[in-house]
């Protein structure tokens, strides 16, 4: 068990440009777990995935956010045409199901539009 | 809706003192409760949960207990060490169980 992984961890971007983050769960997790964090706020749930099918998505993920889970493995975040307010970090999380079984985090992207 | 709302930072303490950290919520049904830690550089670590009204989740010395009828599940220890230092969110997850609800966290510093 190597914990959730999650790549890069830093990220600077022009404004306008397409950005893909990778995250890698526990292997035998079903879920999967997407979240931003502003700075200086608490996390903001954005997508989840139960194996490959993404289940609920939050209004704050707007059109230009892609998240998939291809296989139910590792799952991906694309921001297209990335906008400066798109500046903060993006956690993924992954758990065995069930809630109060509590999440494992990763350590987030850090995603700076310049 | 769903909400946590937590004592604003930041927080300085001298080793060895008391520590008591506000968080309330408000949520439809029964919700969990849970604390997670940030240190610098590093995702959130859950420190301790409570999943029914009066459970009290513990960890590493820090506590809290699920109070419903204040709607409260704040965070004490009672002696800090320069090593607590962190920001700590307050966090409940609704019954259907898909997602968490944060407090804005709180920055504490403990001074030696």
């Amino acid at each position: 068990d190597t914990g959730v992984s999650q790549d890069p961890r830093h990220k600077i971007t022009k404004r306008g440009q397409n950005v893909t983050f990778r995250c890698d769960p526990i292997s035998e997790h079903n879920r999967l777990y997407w979240y931003r964090q502003t700075l200086g706020q608490g996390p903001e749930f954005l997508t989840y995935f139960q194996n490959e099918a993404q289940l609920e998505k939050s209004r704050l993920l707007s059109d230009r956010f892609s998240a998939e889970r291809p296989k139910g493995s590792f799952s991906t975040l694309e921001i297209q045409r990335t906008e400066q307010g798109d500046s903060a970090m993006y956690l993924c999380a992954s758990s065995p199901g069930g809630l109060a079984r509590g999440y494992t985090f990763g350590s987030g992207t850090r995603l700076t539009v310049v | 809706g769903n909400s946590v709302t937590q004592m604003e930072g930041p927080v300085t303490l001298s080793e060895e003192a008391f520590l008591t950290i506000n968080c309330t919520y408000t949520a439809t049904g029964y919700p969990s409760l849970f604390w997670y830690v940030q240190y610098p550089g590093e995702g959130l670590q859950l420190l301790l949960k409570a999943t029914k009204a009066d459970d009290k989740g513990s960890n590493k010395g820090f506590e809290a207990t699920y109070r419903k009828e204040t709607t409260s599940f704040h965070l004490e220890k009672g002696s800090v060490q320069v090593s607590d230092s962190a920001v700590y969110f307050c966090a409940l997850s609704d019954n259907t169980g898909n997602q968490f609800y944060f407090g804005t966290g709180t920055s504490l510093t403990v001074i030696p």
